[in-house]
């Protein structure tokens, strides 16, 4: 069936340094890529997306890219802070609008 | 304005027993989804309204998980009899018409079965 691989599952940088979050799909017809973040005991919360007519999106500190020949994506972090520690997942759109989710990944900020 | 609330934040049943689990969406919002996380592992899918009506329940695990949405309003997901694997989050989310991917989600129900 269809599905998202992400990683790393952990991933820890020093304040200031950047992050980079990667995820495979498996489904070729997907063509939205939605971010979401999530801090411990808080509902998961869009922070950016990208459609497969897209290579890259940005917002302030955080982008995206995609490679659609590759079926993979990336959520890039620049001059990470305190507030970015949380989970952070990665979701491809199946072609009947469920999203097919990542493992998640830990991001923690050191000091 | 008002985000997905879900409610009960907790609930702690034993096996057997039955739960229900209410969502209330953005107001406004067409599309209500389900999705729950068990173990640690990936948030899964569980089905989709559209309205008052199921659009995709294909991800729904058996029949023990019903779910309603009345009006067309807020949701119910009613699990009975509960089992110790369906101890987990259960994760609401609503998007409006036309923006069917962009899901706005709620906090989340945690569910442990006993």
């Amino acid at each position: 069936g269809e599905n998202v691989e992400q990683h790393p599952s952990t991933l820890s940088v020093q304040e200031g340094d950047s992050a980079v979050i990667k995820c495979t799909y498996s489904d070729s017809a997907s063509n939205y890529f939605p971010w979401y973040k999530q801090e411990l005991g808080k509902r998961p919360q869009l922070i950016i997306d990208i459609r497969s007519n897209v290579g890259e999106k940005k917002d302030q500190r955080i982008a995206v890219t995609l490679n659609k020949t590759a079926k993979h994506f990336s959520l890039h972090i620049t001059e990470t802070q305190p507030e970015d520690s949380a989970v952070y997942f990665c979701a491809a759109k199946a072609s009947n609008y469920q999203l097919i989710w990542g493992a998640g990944t830990k991001l923690i900020i050191k000091p | 304005e008002a985000g997905v609330t879900q409610f009960p934040s907790h609930s702690v049943i034993e096996k057997g027993q039955t739960v229900t689990l209410r969502c209330d969406p953005i107001s406004g919002h067409d599309n209500l989804y389900w999705y729950r996380r068990v173990m640690g592992k990936e948030i899964k899918f569980l089905l989709h309204f559209v309205k008052e009506s199921k659009q995709d329940e294909s991800g729904m695990p058996n029949n023990r998980f019903l779910a309603e949405r009345t009006g067309g309003t807020y949701s119910t997901l009613k699990v009975q009899p509960a089992e110790l694997e369906d101890s987990g989050v259960y994760f609401c989310a609503s998007s409006p018409r036309g923006q069917e991917e962009t899901q706005y989600f709620g906090p989340g129900t945690r569910l442990l079965v006993l």
